[in-house]
């Protein structure tokens, strides 16, 4: 099993530039979590989706935020503009409802907005 | 509500010494706990979990958990730290919906050789 895969692993962009970040679920998982993680504000949950649907993105911070998950085998975070305030790390997770709950996690994306 | 505390956020322990990580929970349901640990740039791998049964769990790592539920406690310990355990380490309860799981803040390790 592959894991989780995220990508980029690494993004520098300027301030203003959309930015958009890809995941691929572990096959078989039909929940899958977004979450931002931060030296301030530590690890925040943004957005996560169960069967290719949103659930719950209260968490996400501002309008320039958006997810979607068009299968389940792929969802995307974008920012639109980018701002330096949203330089952090991004993680996706995903788990199976009906197991043990526990939630895989993918090896993050760090982004710089410069 | 639910919630999750970890009193430490920066713990230091000699290698070779004994370490115990300290998680408090708020949960109205009997919980499911975890344990993670996040090395430098790397994501979150688990440790631990407990859903039932025995409240003493052993994880990978030389790592083990013990549940109490009178203290709402799920502390994380093991008896001699290599300095490869120099990571954080967050504590999460469960489930929420759709798995959904509540972390706590975190506790960052540091181990002196």
């Amino acid at each position: 099993d592959a894991g989780v895969i995220q990508s980029p692993r690494h993004e520098v962009t300027e301030m203003g530039q959309e930015v958009t970040l890809r995941c691929k679920p572990i096959s078989g998982h039909n929940s899958l979590f977004w979450y931002r993680q931060t030296m301030m504000r530590g690890l925040e949950l943004l957005i996560y989706f169960n069967n290719n649907v949103p659930i719950d993105d209260s968490g996400m911070p501002e309008d320039r935020f958006s997810a979607k998950m068009p299968n389940a085998s792929f969802s995307t975070l974008k920012i639109q503009p980018s701002e330096p305030r949203d330089s952090a790390v991004y993680f996706c997770a995903s788990s199976w409802t009906s197991g043990d709950n526990e939630q895989f996690f993918g090896p993050g994306t760090r982004l710089t907005v410069l | 509500a639910q919630s999750v505390t970890q009193p430490d956020i920066h713990i230091t322990v000699s290698e070779g010494a004994s370490l115990e990580l300290r998680c408090n929970y708020s949960y109205g349901a009997t919980p499911y706990l975890f344990w993670y640990v996040q090395s430098p740039g790397q994501g979150l791998q688990l440790l631990l979990k407990y859903f039932s049964g025995d409240t003493l769990v052993q994880g990978i790592k030389g790592f083990e958990a013990e549940f109490k539920r009178s203290q709402s406690s799920f502390n994380l310990r093991k008896p001699s730290v290599h300095w490869s355990d120099a990571a954080e380490y967050f504590c999460a309860v469960g489930p929420g919906g759709y798995n959904k799981l509540i972390f706590g803040a975190g506790t960052r390790l540091a181990v002196h050789p």
